[in-house]
């Protein structure tokens, strides 16, 4: 069964520094998709990036942007120049692809970000 | 596009009543989920669906039906509410099961059982 673990359940950041949040996996699968998702107070959840697994080069929206080791199986999230605007639960999450049995989401523990004025 | 909407908000149910959270999209998605969040857990998955009239079951089914008679609506049912439900259900929809495109949640309900 594929695990995804966050070890740092809460983080803090200053306003206009970088903050990463660690995100191990568990996968015996080769192709497959890793999600970043941020849950802000409103319970809302938003897609902040995505990364194929057979994709070498990193994923980057904007201030967002991913180190994914796929040996390791390791996707961390790195933002730069944190706003308020960030403070939010962030979940690491995980689907194979093309699975046809569910194509589930395998998600994270989260990790609460806390952004310092 | 109103995207995925969930009805009710919040609900409070006694333990032993049985209730339906509503979940709609109208974004003609073939693939619709339910998740609960539960603290320190993240979101597990309940039953999902690859189309209309197929439903399957997830990571965490017992105590839940689904059904899905139209690709717009997929209800999740309590058949006898216990206190070990009490968590925020999350509805979300996709455009195909095997695709890479993005999934939309709606924005939650929570459920407390007393």
């Amino acid at each position: 069964a594929q695990t995804v673990t966050q070890s740092q359940p809460e983080m803090s950041v200053q306003e206009a520094e970088t903050v990463t949040l660690s995100c191990t996996y568990d996968t015996s699968e080769s192709d497959y998709y890793l999600f970043w998702y941020k849950q802000p107070p409103s319970r809302q959840m938003i897609l902040v990036i995505r990364q194929e697994a057979y994709k070498q080069q990193n994923a980057t929206e904007n201030r967002f942007s991913v180190n994914f080791q796929k040996a390791a199986k390791s996707f961390s999230l790195k933002i730069s120049d944190s706003q308020l605007g960030d403070a939010a639960m962030y979940f690491c999450a995980y689907r194979i692809r093309g699975e046809t049995s569910g194509s589930r989401l395998t998600f994270g523990e989260g990790t609460q970000l806390t952004v310092n004025p | 596009n109103a995207g995925v909407t969930q009805t009710p908000k919040f609900q409070v149910l006694k333990t032993g009543q049985s209730m339906t959270l509503q979940c709609a999209q109208d974004m003609n998605h073939e693939y619709m989920s339910w998740y609960r969040q539960d603290p320190g857990m993240g979101l597990r998955l309940i039953h999902y669906s690859v189309g209309a009239g197929i439903t399957d079951q997830g990571e965490v089914p017992n105590g839940y039906n689904v059904s899905r008679s139209t690709t717009e609506d997929f209800p999740l049912r309590l058949l006898s509410a216990a206190p070990s439900q009490t968590s925020v259900y999350f509805c979300a929809s996709r455009r195909t099961f095997r695709s890479s495109y993005e999934q939309y949640f709606g924005p939650g309900t929570r459920l407390t059982v007393t």
